[in-house]
């Protein structure tokens, strides 16, 4: 069974950094690339960033650009998302996510607020 | 990386079939036979209902179907059920490793 599990998520003054991490398991996570997708309270789902399997090739969303970056290590089976000049709309649960074409598998998610 | 466009809202009674569209561009839904469809039920993560347009996951019942013509695809739901009330989104993948997400539909049955 595919498990994602991410953490990391709280508060953090505007301005701030925070790292979320996303634990794999339930399949070879070396495999396949993976996806971060947020979803502000009460709106819809946005995508954040895709890493390829490897690592070596990455893309994120032009709200996010210069500010976030992600990252993987397959020898740990995890995914994170380095996240810096914290804004209000960054505000939202961050869902790590299975697939690059298709994104099958969805972790619960983690909250991160963005308040002082 | 403009949104995909998707009504707002959507209803049907019991039994009945209701179709969601999501509008993209030659960019994205014209472009690629990778546009799925998400199910969100509230405070719960996405769960996949149709992907390649019109393919399903197994353990997903066949009353959800999907299609796909020019830059427009649908969602279609027959046999409405009390437990599809939900929020629906659909996403394409639009070139680049990069995707992109409809505003998400919300399904009501009456």
């Amino acid at each position: 069974e595919v498990q994602l599990l991410e953490s990391g998520g709280g508060l953090v003054q505007p301005g701030g950094s925070l790292r979320l991490s996303c634990a794999a398991s339930g399949f070879n996570f070396s495999n396949h690339a993976m996806t971060w997708v947020r979803q502000a309270p009460g709106r819809g789902l946005e995508w954040v960033s895709t890493i390829l399997s490897t690592g070596g090739t990455s893309n994120c969303a032009d709200s996010v650009k210069g500010r976030f970056t992600i990252s993987r290590d397959n020898s740990k089976n995890s995914l994170y998302l380095q996240m810096s000049s914290l804004g209000a709309e960054d505000t939202a649960v961050y869902y790590c996510a299975k697939g690059r074409l298709i994104v099958d598998q969805w972790g619960q998610g983690t909250l991160v607020t963005v308040s002082s | 990386q403009s949104a995909l466009t998707q009504p707002p809202s959507a209803s049907g009674s019991p039994g009945q079939s209701v179709i969601i569209p999501c509008t993209g561009t030659s960019s994205d839904v014209g472009a690629y036979n990778y546009v799925s469809w998400y199910q969100q039920h509230p405070g719960k993560a996405p769960k996949l209902m149709i992907y390649e347009v019109s393919k399903r996951p197994s353990g997903v019942p066949d009353r959800f179907s999907g299609s796909k013509s020019g830059n427009t695809a649908s969602l279609t739901v027959s046999g409405l059920q009390a437990e599809d009330e939900a929020d629906y989104y659909c996403s394409s993948y639009a070139g680049r490793n990069t995707l992109v997400f409809g505003g998400g539909t919300k399904l009501t049955v009456l």
